[in-house]
């Protein structure tokens, strides 16, 4: 099975733009779609991004995501920062040959 | 709107079981695939287990394997995850989250507020 890798954590100016990776390490990050989840201190997770760049409905446009496969990576960008983006992100994606869900390890984004 | 509310946690020795359940309401229960997802204290999500719209295929990560089963009952709206030969390092929240379709693949469209297991002698 692959694995996920994040970067432990991030940290941005208000009204700034970050980008945080998510490579794969096995596989290619085209096969799967890659879903970004935002999970704000003491509460359950929510979807910010799926199927590698879509946002769900009630997601500002300030959240994108993309996938480089030159890299094997995918990344959620988030532009005009604001202190309520200041959360845990998650990327996840699957195994289509072996039904098998994977998250990535969790980046800490801090805005100060 | 749509509600996930898991139950069931709770302190137990290692070793011995727990059945953690999740009432889901304001969707047709039976037209989607449910996961169980956990988070250990001050760790990151790890996805444990999926089962199909209708109960037929269910799927596990290696850690749980074996030892925790996924059920579903569509008459009651009701997912459910047994828990047996638990270990320490069990100890988590454990959410239920449904998926956006009745396809495996996608992503989680909802989750619960998560239920607490502690494992501990």
């Amino acid at each position: 099975n692959f694995m996920l890798t994040q970067p432990h954590s991030v940290s941005e100016s208000p009204g700034k733009t970050i980008t945080i990776s998510c490579t794969r390490t096995s596989g290619s990050i085209a096969s799967d779609y890659v879903q970004w989840y935002q999970q704000r201190p003491g509460s359950s997770p929510t979807t910010v991004i799926y199927e590698d760049n879509q946002r769900p409905s009630g997601v500002p446009d300030r959240f994108s995501g993309s996938i480089d496969s030159s890299s094997n990576s995918a990344s959620l960008t988030i532009s005009g920062l604001k202190t309520e983006d200041e959360a845990d992100y998650y990327c996840q994606s699957y195994d289509s040959n072996n039904p098998l869900w994977v998250f990535g390890g969790g980046t800490k984004l801090t805005v100060l | 709107q749509v509600q996930l509310v898991e139950s069931g946690g709770g302190v137990v020795q290692p070793g011995r079981s727990l059945r953690l359940s999740c009432a889901a309401s304001g969707f047709t229960f039976s037209d989607y695939t449910f996961h169980w997802v956990r988070q250990a204290p001050g760790k990151g999500l790890e996805w444990l287990a999926l089962i199909s719209f209708d109960g037929t295929n269910k799927y596990f990560a290696d850690s749980v394997k074996g030892r925790f089963t996924i059920s579903r009952d569509n008459s009651n709206n009701t997912l459910y995850l047994q828990l047996n030969t638990l270990r320490t390092e069990d100890t988590a929240v454990y959410y239920c989250a449904r998926g956006y379709s009745s396809a495996w693949f996608g992503y989680l469209q909802y989750w619960g507020q998560g239920t607490l297991v502690t494992v501990s002698s």
